[in-house]
Parts: structure tokens; C-alpha cells; sequence
């Protein structure tokens, strides 16, 4: 299992900006995933990046990985009040399990 | 609703007390999950099932854990002799063949006082 560090821990923007919010891993990974978890909701998978895939879209979210840098980056677009969440990067190395880190906590101030 | 089902909920219990949680995965998902998680920390994995077999347990699983997944469906984790270290929201996830994609049920969330 491969544990991906979130960073920065904690984002705050307004409405209708973009957030940028970042993943470091360690080691070779098969591929790299998104999830975000509210309150309301529980933990949600949003997107997943292969290792021979550099950007993926999924409506406003926009994933980027570079392996050479052993790190990704998740884009929401246009965020909305409802975007408040943590957003966490677990990896995977063709093993099952899945490594969290502590999250980025993002705050979407209407 | 990812459609992985949890029950219960929330549970209350006494210090030294056994406690036991089902799962419900998705229908056709051969794979199943159960992770921790503590307040301000991400998901730690527990244990892992392909069908009814448990095929991983981590160190975090002290001998007072056990799970079983009977018949390769339903799963369940009992704690015995909780401690209050124990309070954490209990997640279930599973998934299916070589997908990597995990869903996850809503939690249930033990307090022990």
C-alpha cells in the first residue's frame, strides 16, 4: 500500500474560485485516487489517475500526476459551498488496501 | 448512498463491553474493507476479505478484533472488551474483482465511555 500527504492541511476560499489542493507519494504506484468526505455524505471516491495518464477530468474537477515528481494535484473549479469537505489522495500499488494521509480540509465560504 | 450499508449507526457503549457492527457491501462486490478513523485523521485499513476470506489483518487489529464474512456477503467486526481508545467511526468499503474503486458505507460510530 502507498500512503499519499495531502497538502496544505487546510484551504479556505469563496465561492466561485478555484481550489487547488496537492498529494505527495513515496514509492512507484499502479495508480493514484481522489476522495472527499463530509459529513453529510461519508467518504466519497471522485476520480482515479493511472500512472501512464498525466490529467483527467471529471466535470469541474481536474486531476493531474506527475510521477517523475511523485506527486498530483486535484483542481475544483468554479467551488460551491456544497465542495466543503477533506479531500484525501490514497495510492495504489496493485495492492488492496488503500493509505490514507490526514486530508486537506477545504472551506468554500458562500 | 454508495449503496454499502452500515449498521449501526451510532453505538454507546461501557468500557469492557463487547460490540459488534455489520456491513453490507454492494451485491456483486467480491471484495470487502474495514477501516478506522479518528477525528482529524484519515481512514486507517483494518482488515480486508476476498469473498469469505480474510486475506490481510493489520497490526492495528489487536486480538480483541475479529471479523468474519460468512458465505462471502455480509460482513461483521466485533470488539471485545472495548477500550475507550476504540471510539472512532468504524468504515466499511468494498469493491469489485481488480477495480480499484472502493465504495464506502456511511460509518458507525463507537463511543466508549
Amino acid at each position: 500500500s502507498q500512503q499519499g500527504e495531502e497538502d496544505p492541511q487546510a484551504l479556505s476560499i469563496q465561492e466561485g474560485e478555484n481550489a487547488t489542493m496537492n498529494c505527495s507519494y513515496k514509492t512507484s504506484i499502479n495508480n493514484l485516487q481522489w476522495y472527499r468526505q463530509n459529513s453529510g455524505r461519508g467518504l466519497v471516491h471522485l476520480i482515479l489517475i493511472r500512472s501512464n495518464e498525466r490529467e483527467k477530468h471529471s466535470g469541474r474537477l481536474r486531476v493531474t500526476l506527475d510521477t517523475s515528481k511523485k506527486s498530483s494535484s486535484l483542481l475544483i473549479t468554479a467551488s460551491r459551498a456544497a465542495d466543503t469537505a477533506s479531500y484525501f489522495c490514497p495510492s495504489g500499488a496493485g495492492s488492496y488496501q488503500l493509505t490514507f494521509g490526514k486530508g486537506t480540509k477545504l472551506s468554500v465560504i458562500p | 448512498d454508495t449503496g454499502v450499508s452500515q449498521d449501526p449507526r451510532h453505538k454507546i457503549t461501557k468500557r469492557g463491553q463487547n460490540v459488534t457492527f455489520r456491513c453490507d457491501p454492494i451485491s456483486e462486490h467480491n471484495r470487502l474493507y474495514w477501516y478506522r478513523q479518528t477525528l482529524g485523521q484519515g481512514p486507517e485499513f483494518l482488515t480486508y476479505f476476498q469473498n469469505e476470506a480474510q486475506l490481510e489483518k493489520s497490526r492495528l487489529l489487536s486480538d480483541r478484533f475479529s471479523a468474519e464474512r460468512p458465505k462471502g456477503s455480509f460482513s461483521t467486526l466485533e470488539i471485545q472488551r472495548t477500550e475507550q481508545g476504540d471510539s472512532a467511526m468504524y468504515l466499511c468499503a468494498s469493491s469489485l474483482g481488480n477495480i480499484d474503486e472502493q465504495f464506502f458505507g456511511p460509518g458507525t460510530r463507537l463511543t466508549v465511555l
